[in-house]
């Protein structure tokens, strides 16, 4: 099964502040690899999928990007909305394996 | 808009069984592969189980499998997941998720919680 290891776990950040989370694939999933965004007692808000396409209404600031087996997810200027926990997920196997996901904290 | 309705959580014993449902509506169901990711309390999201449009394909976590079944009425624009042999493990909120045309997944229900205790 692949395998998606994603860090850091938890990353403190103030407003304005750029922020990268990274995830590791444990063998290649092409671009097939999608980023959510959830807030608590709410349901995952996708963002980005093939590695880098931004969602429809899902602001500018986000931006993915690859390099072999290993993505990113890039927030620019973060706003108070972003605090949240970020999970990657790839889709190239039958099993969508989610990373462990990212909490964004206010620092 | 999309949207995804799941039901059927509720507390359960330990060994008991559970159905869940996800009822869908605003898009042609029948037309777009499913799939239930379950969230346990404090923790990350998990893929459990996937079915293709038709019904036909089904795929399962190493997990839950043998021990779930899903599947759909595309009449009743309903997608289902029946647990069994439900176990603390199991303790979790329950969302439907569907998968877009290129595969990750467009949109999510508001979730279901399901609690295996004695």
């Amino acid at each position: 099964d692949i395998q998606m290891t994603q860090s850091p776990s938890t990353l403190s950040a103030s407003v304005g502040d750029r922020v990268t989370i990274t995830c590791r694939a444990s063998e290649s999933i092409s671009s097939w690899l999608a980023w959510y965004q959830q807030k608590p007692g709410k349901a995952p808000n996708l963002l980005i999928y093939k590695a880098s396409t931004l969602e429809s209404g899902v602001p500018s600031r986000f931006s993915g990007s690859r390099s072999g087996t290993e993505f990113t997810l890039t927030i620019s200027s973060l706003q108070p909305d972003d605090f949240a926990t970020y999970y990657c997920q790839e889709y190239n196997s039958d099993f969508r394996t989610f990373g462990q996901g990212t909490k964004v904290e206010i620092k | 808009e999309v949207l995804l309705l799941e039901s059927g959580g509720g507390l359960v014993q330990p060994g008991g069984s559970l159905s869940l449902s996800c009822e869908a509506s605003r898009f042609a169901f029948g037309t777009y592969a499913l799939s239930w990711v379950r969230q346990a309390p404090g923790k990350g999201l998990q893929w459990v189980s996937a079915i293709s449009d038709d019904g036909r394909n089904t795929y399962y976590a190493d997990s839950v499998r043998g021990r779930f079944t899903i599947s759909r009425d595309n009449s009743k624009n309903t997608l289902f997941l029946q647990m069994s042999s439900l176990g603390p493990e199991d303790t979790a909120v329950y969302y439907c998720a569907r998968h877009s045309t290129a595969f990750h997944f467009d949109s999510w229900g508001q979730g279901t919680l399901v609690t295996v205790s004695s």
